[in-house]
């Protein structure tokens, strides 16, 4: 299976900072990972799809970059919005699997 | 509009058995591969298994902690996919969400339920 190394597992940050979260794939996934955005108590939200693509109605401070095995989660000026827990997926192959979750809270 | 809507949830006891239900609307059920993922309380997202069409041959996969245990189904009559568990452990605890992704005409859908918790307890 894939593994999924999610770093940091925690960060805080301040409105208007810039916030970028790793994911590493344990071999090459090419461009199939997602970016999620997942508030308490309720279900993830896809932000980003197909490592770079910004999923419809999601605003354009989320940004995500790479591809094989390296890839990048970034939040440009950050809104009171965004505190939220980040996870990475992979869907290049069967079973797919999540990285561990970033918590972004309010510094 | 994609709607899933999960059911099913419930206290169950160790070695217990119960089924999820997930009531599919708003997209071409029969035609899309469908899956489950679990959260336990205070934890990450695990992916669970999925489900591919008739058409594709009904095919599942399981994730390793479930294999052997867990059972996806599907009624296309009904849009209905289901999710059978069995021999059930505490750390089965967690909410349950029914999902899929697929493209429609270049759009990217990536859709999730409510979730359904279940609580494998003595």
């Amino acid at each position: 299976d894939i593994q999924m190394a999610q770093s940091p597992s925690s960060l805080s940050a301040s409105v208007g900072d810039r916030v970028t979260i790793t994911c590493r794939a344990s071999q090459s996934i090419s461009f199939y990972l997602n970016w999620y955005q997942q508030k308490p108590g309720r279900a993830p939200e896809v932000l980003i799809y197909g490592a770079s693509n910004l999923q419809t109605g999601v605003p354009s401070r989320f940004s995500g970059s790479g591809s094989g095995t390296e890839f990048t989660l970034t939040i440009t000026n950050v809104h009171p919005e965004d505190f939220a827990t980040y996870y990475c997926l992979q869907t290049y192959e069967t079973p797919r699997t999540f990285g561990q979750g970033t918590r972004v809270d309010i510094k | 509009e994609v709607q899933l809507v999960e059911s099913g949830g419930g206290l169950v006891k160790p070695g217990g058995s119960l089924r999820l239900s997930c009531a599919a609307s708003g997209f071409p059920f029969a035609d899309t591969w469908m899956t489950w993922v679990r959260q336990a309380p205070g934890k990450g997202l695990e992916w669970v298994g999925r489900i591919e069409t008739k058409a594709d041959g009904e095919k599942t996969d399981y994730a390793a902690p479930v294999k052997g245990r867990f059972t996806l189904s599907r009624d296309d009559s009904t849009n209905t996919l289901f999710l059978q568990l069995r021999s059930l452990k505490t750390e089965d605890t967690g909410v349950y969400y029914c999902t899929t992704d697929f493209y429609d005409y270049g759009d990217y859908i990536d859709s999730w339920g409510q979730g359904t918790l279940v609580t494998v307890s003595s």
